[in-house]
């Protein structure tokens, strides 16, 4: 069980173009979707929290306005990357959590990796 | 910042157990402790967590000190496919994210 499905695995396109990277919960709702950032050799970084309705709540240094995220219900969030550049390829992962109040852990898709020409 | 502290790096022979150590001295009453795993360009998997007894699961052991300052997941058998990036990270119950440090890469030995 708690499966997070990520789409497309793997983005190639040119510099300016905006991406959209879809995340959905298969088996359960979540309430909750982040998105991390991770770049060659490093660690995964928190981009931004997003609940179900309600606006994203983004990290420190990362624009909103570049990286449009909408959680429209509780099984699907997407992150856009708008006008992309070649410093923005990396791998975006996206992961989910059902009850927010518990303990039970953030369930992980498989990452986009993305590449700006 | 993350709360915890791995060492970067660590080899195992296959078919030995894996000891992943950590350390969470600043960590408090209602954290708990959670273990996933990143294979190569793969998203994280969640292995185990617990909050102060000791858990275990179909995938590893995990033991945490009677003071809760530390722990150490425990592979019994390491196979060549638990090559990966370790991490620890402490999180309280609640609508928090998980925040990852720099983890343990372990490298499963034939």
């Amino acid at each position: 069980g708690a499966v997070v499905s990520q789409h497309p695995s793997r983005v190639i396109c040119k510099s300016g173009t905006s991406v959209k990277i879809e995340c959905r919960s298969l088996d359960f709702q979540a309430t909750t979707m982040f998105w991390y950032r991770q770049f060659p050799k490093q660690s995964l970084m928190l981009m931004a929290t997003s609940n179900e309705g309600s606006k994203a709540t983004y990290e420190q240094g990362v624009e909103k306005d570049k990286f449009l995220i909408n959680h429209a219900s509780l099984t699907l969030s997407t992150l856009t990357v708008t006008s992309a550049h070649p410093e923005d390829s990396s791998f975006y992962i996206c992961s989910a959590r059902g009850d927010w109040s518990s303990n039970q852990p953030q369930h992980f898709g498989d990452g986009t990796r993305l590449s700006i020409l | 910042d993350a709360k915890t502290t791995q060492p970067p790096s660590m080899d195992c022979a296959e078919g030995r157990a894996a000891n992943l150590p950590c350390n969470h001295s600043t960590i408090s009453g209602n954290e708990y402790v959670y273990w996933y795993r990143q294979i190569h360009s793969q998203g994280p998997q969640y292995i185990i967590h617990g909050l102060k007894n000791n858990e275990t699961n179909e995938m590893a052991s995990l033991i945490i000190t009677e003071d809760r300052k530390s722990s150490t997941l425990i592979l019994p058998h390491a196979t060549l496919r638990d090559t990966a990036v370790y991490y620890c990270i402490v999180r309280v119950a609640g609508n928090t994210p998980l925040v990852f440090g720099k983890g343990t890469r372990l490298s499963v030995i034939a």
